[in-house]
Parts: structure tokens; sequence; C-alpha cells
């Protein structure tokens, strides 16, 4: 079993759609989770940063945390067109950036 | 525009060409990092420089050489390579290794091996 699984899509949504993007993970040493964005010809983008389980908001974006299913969920409100580009889930055992694991990431297009 | 640049953006060697990928960081940030990004597959850490020195190899072949002449700057050198390395690579930096932070990318440098 890989370490983070994340569906790649592509996942294609009409313009103000709530969007759901998951990853599950199998390792119960995770604590830091995290959420970048890729846009294409660009590189990744921190985009919410959550420690151990529960929910933090941002904005249009929820990132939620649920250790006892070792699964974590990014949630978009009212989606945008500039919301389309690559979302990638990552986390790590202890916060440094070297333990960083990453899902395979989801392509999103938000359709106008 | 990020503080961490990279350069080439684009890359076509030659399997018996040498060439080097730079990165800088405007960021005053202690750790710099090399990603390989492939299609289809997860973001694979290469190595990780704290201080300007290598704290982690991650079983990279020895056709990719890492060098950190100071805390902005780190370079890979690239010999040999095989088709199979063409992919995204990308630079990060961060405030600190091995404690909470976050990492900052460049913009990668897309390398195609023919």
């Amino acid at each position: 079993q890989k370490e983070v699984e994340q569906d790649p899509g592509p996942l294609s949504v009409p313009e103000g759609a709530i969007v759901s993007l998951n990853c599950t993970y199998s390792n119960s040493a995770f604590q830091y989770f995290m959420w970048y964005r890729q846009y294409s010809r660009k590189g990744p983008e921190l985009l919410m940063y959550t420690y151990s389980s529960g929910n933090k908001e941002d904005g249009r974006f929820t990132a939620q945390v649920d250790k006892s299913s070792k699964y974590i969920s990014l949630f978009i409100r009212d989606s945008q067109p500039s919301d389309s580009a690559t979302y990638l889930c990552a986390m790590s055992p202890q916060g440094g950036s070297e333990k960083l694991v990453f899902g395979k990431g989801t392509k999103l297009t938000v359709n106008p | 525009e990020t503080g961490v640049t990279q350069t080439p953006r684009h890359l076509v060697m030659g399997m018996t060409n040498k060439k080097s990928l730079k990165c800088e960081q405007h960021l005053g940030h202690n750790a710099m990092y090399w990603y390989k990004q492939s299609a289809k597959k997860p973001l694979e850490l290469m190595f990780v420089y704290s201080l300007e020195e290598r704290v982690e190899n991650n079983s990279v072949p020895s056709r990719f050489s890492p060098e950190c002449p100071n805390s902005s700057h780190l370079f890979l050198h690239l010999h040999t390579l095989q088709p199979e390395d063409s992919a995204l690579y990308l630079c990060a930096s961060s405030p600190r290794p091995r404690e909470n932070s976050e990492a900052f990318f460049g913009q990668g440098t897309r390398l195609t091996v023919v």
C-alpha cells in the first residue's frame, strides 16, 4: 500500500460548485498535513497547513483531517475558474519539510 | 513571482551531455531541497541541504550531483542521464530543516533527455 493515496482525477466542475478533494494515508505517525496548489507551468504553493485532527478554514477553503480514518480533505466553496490547478496533499510525521510525503495530485478544472 | 528562482526553465539534453540546474532563494532560508516531479507520480525528494551541508540523499543515482556553495544557491549537476530522467525538477527552501516550517517552491526546470 502506498503511503499516500490521492485520486489524480481529472475533476471538472461548473463555476460555483463545492469541490471536495481527498487523500488517504497509511502511516499513523503523520501529524502535519498540507495542501499545495500547483498551477500549470508553476511550482507548488502552500494553500493550507494543519496539525493533527480537526478543521481549518481560510476564506473559501476548508481543510479537514480525520486521523482515526487516516483521511484528509480539502473543500473549496463557490469554486472559481482561477481555482483550476493541480492540488497536492502532503504530510509529514515531524513537521520538518524534509520528511514531506506527497500525493500524486488531483487536476481540477472549474468551468465558467 | 516566488522568492525561489530556478534556471533554466526548460532544458533539452542528450544522454552524453553535462548540464547544471541552478536555484537561488532570496528568502533568507537555511534549508534547500531538490525534488523530481514526473507525470502521474508523487513529488520525490532527491536531496536536502541544511546550512550548506547535505543531510539527506534519497538513493538518487550518481548521475545527479548536487552542490550547495552557500545558503542562497543550490545546483544540480547532470551527466549521462537517461530518457526516464525527463521530468520537472523543483527546488524548494524552508526557514529551518527538521522543524515545523513551510517549503517554498521555485517554478521548476522542465528537463527532457533525448
